[in-house]
């Protein structure tokens, strides 16, 4: 079946330090994968998407590559803030039918 | 536009009783989703629907119902409420990205 898989948390990094967060999926068919925010007591918030393999999505100085041969969406960037410490979810969408599927999410907390 | 607006944001229910969290979204979207979140972790499936009149179960669907009798209200029902029930539960609706809530807090005591 489908599923995501992210690297476990919490990830602590100081600022100004390079982020990567893992994820990897299995999917049957072509999905859309797309990058979760959660901030302290909030809901999810989109953070970027990508619909079709060798696709970037790129968001407030993040970005991911749908990488089709690896079957990964590694969220990175390259200077992280105090304000990016959040909860990352990593997401599998089907365009057609229901399926929406959620890595257990990670934890990053960015120290000054 | 609102896009998914969940009531209450807070509650305390006592062990046994029942309640209705709400769940309402003027996106037009065809899928809707309940999730419930706990303390440190990802987010668990109830129920979804992928039109007004379809529902299906989740992963842990166990102590709750749903109904979708319009396109925008995707209401979950708590029945016989047990302290297992404590959560976070967030709604969400799709058509293509997904759409979240703010989150009911429910505390079962």
């Amino acid at each position: 079946g489908d599923s995501v898989t992210q690297m476990e948390g919490p990830v602590t990094l100081s600022e100004e330090a390079f982020l990567t967060i893992n994820c990897t999926y299995t999917a049957t068919g072509y999905p859309s994968l797309f990058w979760y925010v959660q901030y302290p007591g909030e809901g999810l918030q989109l953070l970027l998407k990508a619909t079709k393999a060798d696709d970037k999505g790129s968001n407030k100085g993040f970005e991911a590559t749908y990488r089709k041969e690896t079957t990964s969406f590694h969220l990175e960037k390259g200077s992280v803030q105090v304000s990016d410490s959040a909860v990352y979810f990593c997401a599998l969408i089907y365009n057609q039918g229901g399926k929406l599927i959620f890595g257990q999410g990670t934890e990053l907390s960015v120290k000054p | 536009n609102a896009g998914v607006t969940q009531t209450p944001k807070f509650h305390i229910l006592k062990i046994g009783q029942s309640m209705t969290l709400q769940c309402t979204q003027d996106m037009n979207h065809n899928y809707m989703y309940w999730y419930r979140q706990d303390p440190g972790m990802g987010l668990k499936l109830i129920y979804y629907s992928v039109g007004a009149g379809i529902t299906d179960k989740g992963e842990v669907p166990n102590g709750y119902n749903v109904s979708r009798s319009t396109t925008e209200d995707f209401p979950l029902r708590l029945e016989l409420a047990a302290p297992s029930q404590t959560s976070v539960y967030f709604c969400a609706s799709r058509q293509y990205e997904a759409f979240f809530g703010q989150g009911t807090r429910l505390t079962v005591v």
